[in-house]
């Protein structure tokens, strides 16, 4: 089945530094939703990319989804440490599957003051 | 404004008891899923459902049976609980099977078993 590699697994930064986060997959995805998810908490939506190319900014976070629709990334400005977290990417599945979403690994960001 | 809901929020069990996960959404949503989460593994997908009287299976559905009666219910049970059933499980529901497949989580049920 559909496979979304995610990377990288952990990332440690001190504040005001910028983070990153891939998802990579090997088939054409027909659209990247990104989640975040506070220590303790549950996953909590954040954005869909549904366009090749496309682009979103929510404040300090950025949001890309390749040309090829193969790869996202979600960029944060000058982390602060309310973004603490587990940032997942998840994609549609194809076909008749289309509402069943496979989630990446996730990015624990730990965001030292 | 309850959103999702899932009872218990912590529970341990021994190997071999039973138990059921109950999952309310009061948004009028069509579709429900429960996942699992383990560490390094994100969520995996048990059982899904596409409407009331409805169930369909997962990535990971061995172990677990469901139940959707009504449509603002979702029900996760385990027949004989095994140690690798420990794990955080989360409900969510959404309202489009589609593009606008955003789906809404639960706070989580923490089971050990033991």
């Amino acid at each position: 089945g559909q496979q979304v590699m995610q990377i990288p697994q952990y990332q440690h930064v001190q504040e005001g530094e910028d983070f990153t986060t891939y998802c990579n997959s090997s088939t054409t995805l027909s659209n990247i939703q990104w989640y975040k998810q506070r220590p303790g908490g549950h996953p909590v939506f954040l954005i869909q990319l549904v366009k090749s190319g496309e682009v979103k900014k929510q404040k300090r976070l950025t949001f890309q989804f390749g040309e090829a629709k193969k790869n996202s990334s979600l960029h944060i400005t000058a982390t602060q440490t309310t973004d603490v977290g587990t940032y997942f990417c998840a994609s549609n599945a194809g076909g008749t599957s289309y509402g069943k979403l496979t989630f990446g690994q996730g990015t624990i960001l730990t965001v030292h003051p | 404004n309850a959103g999702v809901t899932q009872t218990p929020k912590f529970r341990v069990l021994k190997t071999g008891q039973s138990m059921t996960l109950l999952c309310a959404q009061d948004m009028n949503h069509e579709y429900m899923y429960w996942y699992r989460q383990d560490p390094g593994m994100g969520l995996r997908l048990i059982h899904y459902s596409v409407g009331e009287g409805t169930t369909a299976k997962g990535e990971v559905p061995d172990g677990y049976n469901v139940s959707r009666l009504k449509k603002q219910n979702f029900l996760l049970g385990l027949e004989s609980a095994a140690p690798s059933q420990t794990s955080v499980y989360f409900c969510a529901s959404s309202y489009d099977w589609g593009t606008k497949n955003i789906q809404y989580f639960g706070a989580g049920t923490r089971l050990s078993v033991l």
